[in-house]
């Protein structure tokens, strides 16, 4: 079976704080893509990253970065001195050979 | 370039009715996508389209039926709506099949069904 799990349900964080976001996938698939996507009030999902089941790179993109271990099934999220502009629904996705399958989302909140 | 379009915005219809909302993927992407998100069931997929043929489907009734032009704009289709319907609806478009260059969103169309 395919699936994503986001174990936190909602995380709240004062602004300038760092914040990782969790996601482990299930796939018996040997060739998957991986992904994480933004959702904003305004309902849109926006891409951030990609990420292929042979390439375990770490990735660093200015305040964020992804950490995808095969090992324990993981790709985590991370967002480094957090902004209230990061507030949103984070959905993290697994492309196996069927449609995305998406987490249930992780809502952050940034405070000032 | 323009991204994912999708219209209308906002809908709202009485139970049995049915509704049609279209999405215009990015020029040159030739799948489209369907998700329905609710609060309690998430992101679900709904169906993919390819080259005007649907290539996968989800677990949906068949209520829930789409199409795809020879422009790659697509559509789908709701008949004899329920409560539940009620729900954003999200179309991605993609170069390829199956998105493994990564999906673009459209805004959605946000369906109340009174």
């Amino acid at each position: 079976a395919q699936k994503v799990t986001q174990a936190q349900t909602e995380i709240s964080v004062v602004e300038k704080e760092d914040v990782t976001l969790d996601c482990v996938y299930e796939t018996r698939d040997t060739t998957y893509y991986l992904f994480w996507y933004k959702q904003p009030p305004s309902g849109e999902l926006v891409f951030l990253i990609r990420r292929n089941s042979f390439d375990e790179q770490n990735e660093i993109s200015g305040r964020y970065s992804w950490n995808f271990q095969k090992s324990t099934s993981s790709f985590n999220f991370t967002i480094t001195a957090s902004q209230v502009v990061d507030s949103a629904v984070y959905f993290c996705a697994l492309l196996p050979n069927t449609p995305l399958v998406f987490g249930k989302g992780t809502r952050l909140s940034v405070i000032a | 370039k323009a991204g994912v379009t999708q219209t209308p915005r906002y809908l709202i219809k009485t139970r049995g009715q049915q509704v049609t909302l279209s999405c215009s993927p990015i020029s040159g992407h030739r799948s489209v996508s369907w998700y329905q998100q609710t609060p309690g069931q998430g992101l679900q997929f709904l169906f993919e389209y390819f080259s005007e043929t649907q290539r996968n489907k989800g677990n949906f009734p068949g209520r829930f039926s789409g199409r795809q032009f020879s422009n790659s704009r697509s559509e789908m289709n709701v008949s004899t709506l329920e409560l539940g319907d009620s729900a954003l609806y999200l179309c991605a478009s993609s170069l390829e099949r199956q998105g493994r260059t990564g999906y673009t969103f459209g805004s959605g169309t946000r369906l109340t069904v009174v």
